[in-house]
């Protein structure tokens, strides 16, 4: 079957650094998407990686390593409006988005 | 630039009555879809569209219909909703083309079944 993994919550405190990982199972790979939705919203995208890194996009990174089936989102100088879920999906031999259940994030003062 | 917008954005319904969902895209993009999101579940793909009059099943199509007449419009309809259908669903679009392209995502609609 296939299988996208992430922590379910995390806590982390304004101003500092978070890690965000996603580890996946599924037949195929053609790219991984991070999204973050914020409580009672929609998805909105924040970054694709198909070969393996890091991609950097302002206060946000993320890294791919296709062998390990792994990847993880960055967050740099966190801020209250951070505070969100964060969903790990990938695109699989079907071209068909497989989606991590999310890791809520909440950021202390 | 209005995007992509779903109605209505909250029911309630009771059992066994036929409910429509309505999403509207003003992008021209190729594809659609219809998720819906339950906690502790990630999203998962009832319905989607390659195309107009293009429809396949996702990975929960039973006890919905969908329908692509028009490139912008794709409506799901429950036709006899049950209380397990209570949830949030989210139309999402995407051009076609690169695989890099990401899906973009209605507000959804809040669906209760008495």
């Amino acid at each position: 079957g296939q299988n996208i993994d992430q922590p379910t919550e995390m806590t982390a405190t304004e101003g500092a650094i978070v890690q965000i990982n996603c580890t996946y199972q599924t037949s195929g790979f053609n790219g991984l998407f991070w999204y973050q939705q914020h409580a009672g919203e929609a998805p909105t995208f924040l970054s694709y990686n198909v070969l393996d890194g890091l991609e950097e996009k302002g206060r946000f990174s993320s890294f791919l390593s296709r062998s390990k089936g792994y990847s993880y989102l960055l967050l740099k100088e966190l801020q209250m409006k951070d505070s969100a879920s964060y969903l790990c999906a990938v695109r699989d031999s079907n071209y068909q988005l497989i989606w991590g259940a999310g890791t809520k994030l909440i950021i202390k003062p | 630039d209005a995007g992509i917008t779903q109605s209505p954005r909250y029911k309630i319904t009771e059992t066994g009555r036929q409910v429509t969902l309505m999403c509207h895209q003003t992008w021209s993009h190729s594809y659609m879809f219809w998720y819906r999101q339950d906690l502790g579940h990630g999203l998962r793909l009832i319905y989607y569209s390659a195309a107009a009059d293009i429809t396949d099943k996702g990975e929960v199509p039973d006890g919905y219909v969908v329908s692509r007449s028009k490139t912008e419009n794709f409506p799901l309809t429950l036709e006899s909703a049950t209380r397990s259908q209570t949830s949030v669903y989210f139309c999402a679009s995407r051009n076609e083309g690169d695989s890099n392209q990401p899906q973009h995502f209605g507000d959804g609609t809040r669906l209760s079944i008495l």
